[in-house]
């Protein structure tokens, strides 16, 4: 199936700084991917879609401000989680499909966040 | 708005049986949908999808089935192994080209 690559797998960060994660898709190209959140024992929530080109769209309750979606190419999106806090804390997963048309889903390894 | 809710939460096995993991989404016009399995801490691996016209698919061990009038999907392991520990997330696309909707997921552990 197609890879999608997500970085970094793990970071650690001092409450109030900035961090980003990198979703790209290796062998395809994606003009949406998807940014999902995991709280433990919890179901992925959907975040916000990731538009090539456009502004993300964002789902209810989600701080755009606080969450920054840059999707500056066919291959690569970024989400930023700005002035983190312990309460953002969690596991951020993204996921694209391959291609226009393509009905499966795959996802990255994801990245889990702690904000200390 | 689609729920998707996945029966049971957790399950323990002996190693060799044969189990079946329940979905069940509550907005039966689906696009299709999607079984994954996620290891602890990592992300998730496309196991099976079935798309809204079909009733069932398989790969190697695995069997989804899906009936849309009833809102029901079941993942079937045949001759669970320990290397099958993990849990299973089921997720629907309601249309082509928007986000997935996810269970909350079974825990599965098979013991030797």
């Amino acid at each position: 199936g197609a890879v999608v690559s997500q970085h970094p797998s793990w970071v650690i960060c001092k409450s109030g700084t900035s961090v980003k994660i990198e979703c790209r898709s290796l062998d395809f190209q994606a003009t949406t991917m998807f940014w999902y959140r995991q709280f433990p024992k919890q179901s992925l929530m959907l975040m916000a879609t990731s538009n090539e080109g456009s502004k993300a769209t964002y789902e209810q309750g989600v701080e755009k401000d606080k969450f920054l979606i840059n999707h500056a190419s066919l291959t690569l999106s970024t989400l930023t989680v700005t002035s983190a806090h312990p309460e953002d804390s969690s596991f951020y997963i993204c996921s694209a499909r391959s291609g226009v048309g393509a009905t499966e889903a795959f996802f990255g390894q994801g990245t889990r966040l702690t904000v200390v | 708005k689609q729920e998707v809710t996945q029966i049971p939460a957790a399950l323990s096995v002996p190693e060799g049986e044969n189990l079946v993991l329940n979905c069940s989404f509550t907005d039966s016009a689906i696009y299709n949908l999607q079984w994954f399995r996620q290891d602890p801490g990592k992300g998730l691996t496309s196991l099976l999808l079935i798309q809204s016209s079909q009733r069932e698919q398989t790969s190697g061990r695995l069997n989804a089935s899906l009936d849309k009038s009833s809102g029901r999907s079941t993942l079937y392991i045949a001759a669970s192994q320990p290397g099958d520990s993990a849990t299973y997330l089921c997720a629907t696309c309601n249309q082509a080209g928007t986000a997935l909707i996810f269970g909350k997921g079974t825990t599965l552990s098979v013991s030797s």
